[in-house]
């Protein structure tokens, strides 16, 4: 079963405007942590935003905010006054720690694009 | 930043080949991670490596597989014989610090033909 669903085709977003990508999971866990990595295109993996499933504030790193509903298990990433070089995939991620368990499991991904 | 290194950044090996892909992690991380994403796919945990043993691995990280520290401060994955389905882009990722985040390797992208 698919623990991370991203869905969004691919997105086009005018420079300076905001864009929120969507991500749902889902754990019978209580404890598990959501991360959001960008990937642009020369394939590294940049992390940019952690969210604890019991932290009570939604999580913000400069441009990055991610707005979590825990009941709704939903885990969206919000960049604001986009930039060109934010042109990249996105990828929302989940760690379940039941058992100790550290993998990250990805979504597919969302990619944005970024238009003067 | 502290960054974690991976080498070589691309390979092309033959199938059937032994391929090694190299990795030094951050200094104070412990725990220590494979995934790999093939083009255009999502990424996949591999293993994961902790206190110098295996502590998890996926159903991909069959017997072909194999990672290891050889001087406490490497880390790498070699694969035995190399199958064109394991062209991918492999990642390196160790964990800890402040982010409670994952810091990832800038991959190696493995080529087999």
């Amino acid at each position: 079963a698919q623990k991370i669903t991203q869905t969004q085709p691919g997105m086009f977003v005018q420079e300076k405007e905001a864009v929120t990508l969507d991500c749902t999971y889902d754990t019978s866990d209580q404890s598990y942590g959501l991360f959001w990595y960008k990937q642009p295109s020369s394939g590294e993996m940049i992390f940019l935003i952690y969210q604890g499933s019991y932290d009570e504030q939604n999580a913000t790193e400069g441009r990055y905010s991610l707005n979590f509903q825990k009941a709704r298990k939903s885990a969206n990433l919000v960049i604001s006054a986009s930039q060109l070089g934010d042109s990249a995939m996105y990828f929302c991620a989940m760690r379940e720690i039941l058992y100790g368990n550290n993998r990250l499991a990805f979504g597919k991904g969302n990619q944005v694009v970024v238009i003067p | 930043e502290p960054e974690v290194t991976q080498t070589p950044s691309h390979q092309v090996t033959q199938m059937g080949q032994e391929v090694i892909l190299r990795c030094v992690p951050i200094s104070n991380h412990l725990y220590f991670y494979w995934y790999r994403q093939i083009l255009g796919q999502k990424v996949e945990f591999l293993v994961s490596f902790y206190n110098n043993e295996i502590s998890e691995k996926s159903e991909i990280f069959d017997d072909q597989f194999s990672v290891e520290r050889p001087d406490g401060s490497n880390f790498t994955l070699k694969i035995r014989s190399t199958k064109l389905e394991d062209s991918a882009m492999y990642f390196c990722a160790g964990q800890g610090g402040k982010n409670y985040g994952y810091t990832f390797g800038s991959g190696t992208r493995l080529t087999v033909v």
